[in-house]
């Protein structure tokens, strides 16, 4: 189906350990994004993406760690999970050229780290 | 001081209320303002946005902007059970040759819950 795709949708995972989370879209919208949304913070940017290759950091970036080798993925890697990584993370994707930079986003993906 | 300030709720009203959202923001090169839609478990989906200043409406939302301010609102009128979500603001400062990689800045969300 066409869309952005977010797996998996639910992970339990402990301390330390390395965690990927994917997404997917399928328009192939240069701008890809991750958020991690937890209560009283709202949405809150961790990285980035212009383009293949090209990444940066966003507002909470720490322990983090991204890639875009293909326009169309962009995974996120926990490099070792800390309990205050537990959160509900969203991916979104958008075109430049839309004035209103209307991000489209992914179903989420429910992270516990115990 | 967040960029973005809003109100988190959460807010409960009877079906057919008038609900007003609103936010506020401290970055006077925010331009386009926009309101998300976000259903329990669920990802945001964009409802409306406004560029500039002045009042958009569409259904029964109506988005406000006032630059002067630096203070946004949606207003639901007749409000129905459909209508429970949180509801977070967002805002961007990129435009025509910007650099800004399309990024968005969010309010904390207000969680709004329309009882029958």
């Amino acid at each position: 189906d066409a869309g952005i795709t977010q797996s998996p949708r639910y992970k339990i995972t402990e301390t330390g350990r390395q965690v990927t989370l994917m997404c997917h879209q399928t328009w192939s919208h240069s701008y890809m994004f991750w958020y991690r949304q937890d209560l009283g913070h709202g949405l809150r940017l961790i990285y980035y993406s212009a383009a293949a290759d090209i990444t940066d950091k966003g507002e909470v970036p720490d322990g983090y760690v991204v890639s875009r080798s293909k326009t169309e993925n962009f995974p996120l890697t926990l490099e070792s999970a800390t309990r205050s990584q537990t959160s509900v993370y969203f991916c979104a994707s958008s075109e430049p050229g839309r004035f209103y930079n209307e991000q489209f986003f992914g179903p989420g993906t429910r992270l516990t780290v115990l | 001081q967040k960029e973005v300030e809003q109100d988190p709720g959460p807010l409960s009203v009877p079906e057919g209320a008038i609900v007003s959202l609103n936010c506020t923001y401290s970055n006077s090169a925010f331009q386009y303002f926009m309101w998300y839609r976000q259903y329990s478990r669920k990802g945001p989906e964009l409802l409306m946005y406004t560029y500039s200043s002045g009042n958009k409406e569409d259904g029964r939302f109506t988005a406000q902007v006032d630059k002067s301010s630096k203070y946004i609102s949606l207003f639901i009128r007749d409000s129905q059970p459909s209508d429970s979500a949180t509801y977070l603001c967002a805002m961007s400062a990129w435009g025509a040759g910007g650099t800004s990689y399309g990024k968005l800045t969010f309010g904390q969300g207000t969680i709004l819950t329309v009882h029958p």
